[in-house]
């Protein structure tokens, strides 16, 4: 079945503590995205990728890097810099990113939290 | 600027009853709208979208939405709701500005009472 797998499901950061959170899919979507979800609010978006070894910030990407070496895969790292990082992190992606009439693909999420 | 107001935090109603979640934008041209849901510990479904066209529109799952721009609303309609529809759901709308990009209201919290 094609679609969006993240992972872990749950992970937990210590104190000045890298962490990588991983988004793999098997959809052949050029278009990659993050985002944020914190309780009572809406997702934000934190980076974002049409292409391969190409990606731009979001409009929260302080404290935040990603990457996008291969076509089907966009890892997030949620650096120390990132003061609260405890949150829900969905990962999409989407044909070409090109246009609205794309539908975005969702994950089923990874929830941080810091010990 | 851009924006997206769901008013309702949270909304209970009865199976079998009908459901209106409201949802209202700010954009200054003509806006792509959207409608979300998402179960608990899960990712996002999209339900239904609005471009251009017949204003009002049929999704999955039973639900439409109405796209008003005089009362720059996109309300979620259901005739009829069912035990499986108590979800989170979420209204975005898009825009560019240098890319395809969303704006996702606060969500509205839909319980269903048996």
């Amino acid at each position: 079945d094609g679609g969006i797998t993240q992972s872990p499901k749950y992970l937990f950061r210590k104190e000045g503590q890298n962490v990588t959170l991983s988004c793999e899919q098997n959809l052949n979507h050029d278009a990659m995205y993050w985002y944020r979800q914190d309780p009572g609010q809406g997702l934000r978006l934190i980076y974002y990728s049409q292409i391969v070894n190409d990606f731009q910030k979001g409009d929260i990407a302080e404290g935040y890097s990603v990457s996008r070496e291969k076509k089907e895969s966009f890892p997030l790292t949620v650096t120390s810099a990132q003061k609260n990082p405890t949150a829900f992190y969905l990962c999409a992606s989407s044909p070409s990113g090109g246009t609205f009439q794309e539908t975005q693909y969702f994950g089923p999420g990874t929830r941080l939290l810091v010990l | 600027a851009q924006s997206v107001t769901q008013p309702d935090i949270h909304i209970t109603v009865s199976e079998g009853a009908s459901l209106e979640l409201r949802c209202n934008y700010s954009y200054g041209a003509t806006p792509y709208l959207f409608w979300y849901v998402q179960s608990p510990g899960q990712g996002l479904q999209l339900l239904l979208k609005y471009f251009s066209g017949d204003t009002l529109v049929q999704g999955i799952k039973g639900f439409e939405a109405e796209f008003k721009r005089s009362q720059s609303s996109f309300n979620l309609r259901k005739p009829s709701v069912h035990w499986s529809d108590a979800a989170e759901y979420f209204c975005a709308v898009g825009f560019t500005s240098g890319t395809y990009k969303y704006i996702f209201g606060t969500g509205t919290r839909l319980k269903v009472l048996a």
